[in-house]
């Protein structure tokens, strides 16, 4: 079954624009993760943000987590066409290093 | 990139053949897992491996058996393809003995058909 479930399930917006989406989860977890998937290729490994953590930034990436409400979001900011792609959670709830990922976002920017 | 090679990219079968697929890598990773990834349902987790002939069931593995001989291959086996297998499969690595929290690298994966 799965753990975390994204929202919204695509979007599209203008270069320079921002994109947020979510994820919400079900159980407690170790930490959580965002990767991405260009077509036709494997998930590339974004951010990890860890169960006591509030906020995390990596360049133009800034995810927060809030464990009270089970949820997470994505903030890619001054997107690029370069950021189309889709976009996953995962939750590692600290059982072998397992991931459990939710159904992807797809992210379309428009030159 | 991390060094994970997935072989063959690309596979045509018929119901009711087996079917290896092999994941090679050269990180040196303790942990390696097998997803399937089919429209609507993201990534499933089929079987993992914690080490050496150390392997775990996932979510989705009926119909699915794993080997692992030595650190760098871990093998997936359909032993008898039914046209429900038919996705995209990838192979991930991971190394928690480097410290916690650590993410998973994933290889470019196999398209596999079952006509």
């Amino acid at each position: 079954s799965q753990q975390g479930e994204e929202d919204p399930q695509a979007l599209s917006i203008q270069e320079g624009e921002n994109a947020t989406m979510n994820c919400s989860y079900k159980t407690s977890i170790n930490n959580l993760q965002w990767y991405r998937q260009n077509s036709g290729r494997g998930l590339v490994h974004l951010i990890l943000i860890r169960s006591n953590e509030r906020e995390k930034h990596s360049g133009r990436l800034r995810v927060t987590l809030d464990t009270s409400k089970k949820s997470s979001s994505l903030l890619i900011t001054a997107s690029r066409a370069a950021d189309t792609a889709s976009y996953f959670c995962a939750t590692d709830t600290g059982a072998n290093s397992k991931l459990t990922f939710g159904k992807g976002i797809t992210l379309s920017v428009r030159p | 990139d991390a060094g994970i090679t997935q072989s063959p990219r690309h596979k045509v079968t018929e119901t009711g053949t087996p079917v290896t697929l092999r994941c090679h890598q050269t990180e040196n990773h303790r942990y390696m897992y097998w997803y399937r990834q089919d429209p609507g349902h993201g990534l499933r987790l089929i079987h993992y491996s914690y080490g050496v002939k150390d392997t775990d069931k996932g979510e989705v593995s009926d119909g699915y058996s794993v080997s692992r001989s030595k650190t760098e291959d871990f093998l997936l086996t359909l032993e008898s393809a039914t046209s429900s297998q038919t996705s995209v499969y990838f192979c991930a690595i991971s190394d928690p003995d480097r410290g916690r929290d650590q993410p998973q690298h994933f290889g470019d994966g196999t398209r596999l058909s079952i006509l």
